[in-house]
């Protein structure tokens, strides 16, 4: 079973409709990660929490939300998406000792029309 | 604010040696690390460096030079599934700012 799991792995919606990602990970990892990634590009960190009490902006967190239901589960929403929301989002972990190695899910391929 | 510098694309012939540099300008540096992502698949991790000098794993090297906010991944023995995007990111803050990506391709 895949350490880092991501729901649904592809979405098609319509502008100015909510919807949320979900990333659920069995590694025990405290840390965990949002990123978004457009066709040719990098990674762009959206969100990520050290602990379950812990939320932090990244640098595209804008027109996202997240939630830290327990330390296996981390969510993205996405409250009202547009257009230039589509992309790929990965959700990741790592461990506070070896925060250099993240592990990252298989992606959840997002379409807004 | 932080940015990272790295080619677009590098193409080489298998068997053969490539490497990979990165450049980057950030406050609060930790370390380098380098990622892979075959087709927009799940990035995986290669290497890090937090102190200047070269890290060997197996085919892989990866080096960095704090002095000079530089750093390069050396690819050797070249194989067709090296064909991918390698990806280098600075830590900062337990976070990480990842490079827009070199898509490195292998021909026969």
């Amino acid at each position: 079973d895949a350490d880092v799991t991501q729901t649904p792995r592809n979405r098609i919606t319509k502008t100015g409709k909510r919807i949320m990602l979900e990333c659920s990970q069995t590694k025990g990892h405290d840390r965990m990660y949002w990123y978004r990634q457009d066709p040719g590009l990098g990674l762009q960190l959206i969100y990520y929490s050290f602990d379950v009490k812990d939320i932090n902006k990244g640098e595209i967190s804008d027109g996202y939300s997240v939630s830290r239901q327990a330390q296996a589960k981390f969510s993205l929403s996405l409250e009202s998406a547009i257009p230039n929301q589509t992309a790929l989002y990965f959700c990741a972990t790592s461990d506070p000792k070896r925060y250099n190695e993240q592990f990252f899910g298989p992606g959840t391929r997002l379409t807004v029309l | 604010g932080q940015s990272l510098e790295q080619p677009s694309e590098v193409t080489a012939v298998e068997g053969a040696i490539v490497q990979i540099n990165c450049t980057y300008q950030t406050s609060g540096f930790y370390g380098l690390s380098w990622y892979q992502q075959h087709d927009g698949g799940a990035p995986t991790f290669l290497s890090y460096n937090a102190l200047d000098g070269l890290e060997e794993t197996g085919r892989f090297s990866s080096f960095l030079s704090r002095s000079d906010s530089y750093g390069y991944l050396l690819l050797q023995e070249l194989q067709m599934k090296d064909s991918a995007s390698y990806f280098c990111a600075v830590h900062q803050g337990g976070k990480l700012i990842f490079g827009q990506g070199t898509e490195l391709s292998v021909k026969p």
